[in-house]
């Protein structure tokens, strides 16, 4: 089955404690991102990225490191993780200019 | 800067009803226009996607119409039930940009 994969699903962890959330794509698609979606502001991106070792910051990237080794991962890793990261997290995915993205389940992570 | 509103932000409606969600964006130069399902706690469903160029795209029950030139959008659903219960989310990709701005979002309940 075509998908994006999130790991974990929950994440309760305490402020500066680095962690890293996983994304994997099976679909051999170019084009990965993250979003985070907070009530009352939406959607919005932090990182994205166009090809292997190729990244680029989006609205909302401080707090946040990626890296795109390999095409089908794209980790987002918190290096000293704050509570006003406490967030629903997306990666996403899509194939060409033309296509649709497709995300993955979402982690909910809580930094207390 | 692109911004995108949904209107209403919740609806809700009995069962069998047909329904129009509206959204709107300020920016007329897009790549394409996504509309995408979100359930409680969950991922990101992909419903329709209309390229720039199409003026509407039917999947189902569901209909989405674009009007570039206005800078408007609506997702239509016929002989709405119980299950098209959840949050639906319309995002735009402006030209020339890989990212998605997504509005807020309507809330729908349909009730039996």
């Amino acid at each position: 089955e075509a998908q994006v994969t999130q790991n974990p699903r929950y994440l309760i962890t305490v402020t500066g404690k680095k962690l890293t959330v996983t994304c994997s794509q099976n679909m051999n698609h170019e084009y990965m991102s993250w979003y985070r979606q907070d009530p009352g502001l939406g959607l919005r991106q932090i990182y994205y990225s166009m090809n292997v070792e190729v990244t680029d910051k989006g609205d909302v990237p401080e707090g946040y490191k990626v890296s795109r080794k390999e095409k089908r991962n794209f980790p987002l890793i918190l290096e000293s993780p704050s509570p006003n990261q406490t967030s629903l997290y997306f990666c996403a995915s899509r194939e060409g200019s033309h296509y649709g993205y497709t995300f993955g389940s979402g982690t909910r992570l809580t930094v207390v | 800067k692109q911004e995108v509103t949904q209107i209403p932000a919740a609806l809700s409606v009995p069962e069998g009803e047909n329904l129009v969600l509206n959204c709107s964006f300020t920016d007329s130069a897009i790549y394409n226009l996504q509309w995408f399902r979100q359930d409680p706690g969950k991922g990101l469903t992909s419903l329709l996607l209309i390229q720039s160029s199409q003026r509407e795209q039917t999947s189902g029950r569901l209909n989405a119409s674009l009007d570039k030139s206005s800078g408007r959008s609506t997702l239509y659903i016929a002989a709405s039930q119980p299950g098209d219960s959840a949050t639906y989310l319309c995002a735009v990709r402006p030209a020339g940009y890989s990212t998605l701005t997504f509005g807020k979002g309507t809330m729908l309940l349909v009730s039996p």
